[in-house]
C-alpha cells in the first residue's frame, strides 16, 4: 500500500500570505494526486486532481504541482475562507485509494 | 443541483449491525461510480469501499473486507452500506462519495461530490 506523508502538520499564516504545502509519496503515483480541502463540519471539497488540474469551480489562487513521490498545493494569497484542513490523495494503486494525514492551514 | 443525502448512521453496540443508506439526485446515478469513504472524531479520511456503476466490480478496504457489503440501487438512485461485526474502531462519520469522470468519461478515482456524512458510533 501506498503511504502518503504531508507537511507541515500545521501551517500558521495570515490572510494574503502564500501557503506551500507538501505531500510525499512512499513510492511513485505518477501525477495521479489529489488535493482536497475540508473545513470544520464539513465534507471535504476537491480541489486538485490528476496533480495540477482544477476542479470544477476552484478559484485560480489553488494550484498543484509535482510528479512521482512530491507534490506541492500552492495557495498563491490566503483568503479568509481557505482556512481549513487538506489532505492529498493517490489514485496511483487504487484500490485503496489512500489518503494523506493532513495539512491544517491556520491563521497567524 | 448534485446532492448525496447519507441516512442511517446511529449508536451501536460492538458486534452489531448497521445499514447506511446514502440518496442520489441532480446526476445520471447510473453512470457513476460510488465509494464510502469514513473519517474518526478527529481523524484523517479512509476509504472504505467502492462500487462500479453497474455494481458488477467491488472492491473493500482490509479494514472491513468480510464485515462490511455495499451495494447499490440504481433504480432507486441509492447506495448502501451494510455494516456487520461493528468494532469500537469503526465509529466514524461515514460519506458517500461520487467518482470523478474526466471529459473523455473516464472514471478518475478521486471524489467529485460528498454528501454530509452520517455519524457510527461503536460502543457499549
Amino acid at each position: 500500500e501506498i503511504v502518503l506523508t504531508q507537511s507541515p502538520a500545521t501551517l500558521s499564516l495570515s490572510p494574503g500570505e502564500r501557503a506551500t504545502l507538501s505531500c510525499r509519496a512512499s513510492q511513485s503515483v505518477s501525477s495521479y494526486l489529489a488535493w482536497y480541502q475540508q473545513k470544520p463540519g464539513q465534507a471535504p471539497r476537491l480541489l486538485i486532481y490528476d496533480a495540477s488540474n482544477r476542479a470544477t469551480g476552484i478559484p485560480a489562487r489553488f494550484s498543484g504541482s509535482g510528479s512521482g513521490t512530491d507534490f506541492t498545493l500552492t495557495i498563491s494569497s490566503l483568503e479568509p475562507e481557505d482556512f481549513a484542513v487538506y489532505y492529498c490523495q493517490q489514485r496511483s494503486n487504487w484500490p485503496p485509494g489512500t489518503f494523506g494525514p493532513g495539512t491544517k492551514v491556520d491563521i497567524k | 443541483q448534485v446532492q448525496l443525502v447519507e441516512s442511517g448512521g446511529g449508536l451501536v453496540k460492538p458486534g452489531g449491525s448497521l445499514r447506511l443508506s446514502c440518496a442520489a439526485s441532480g446526476f445520471t446515478f447510473s453512470d457513476y461510480y460510488m465509494s464510502w469513504i469514513r473519517q474518526a472524531p478527529g481523524k484523517g479520511l479512509e476509504w472504505v469501499s467502492y462500487i462500479s456503476s453497474s455494481g458488477s466490480t467491488i472492491y473493500y478496504a482490509d479494514s472491513v473486507k468480510g464485515r462490511f457489503t455495499i451495494s447499490r440501487d440504481n433504480a432507486k438512485n441509492s447506495l448502501y452500506l451494510q455494516m456487520n461485526s461493528l468494532r469500537a474502531e469503526d465509529t466514524a462519520v461515514y460519506y458517500c462519495a461520487r467518482d470523478l469522470r474526466d471529459s473523455s468519461g473516464y472514471y478518475l478515482d478521486y471524489f467529485d461530490y460528498w454528501g454530509q456524512g452520517t455519524l457510527v458510533t461503536v460502543s457499549s
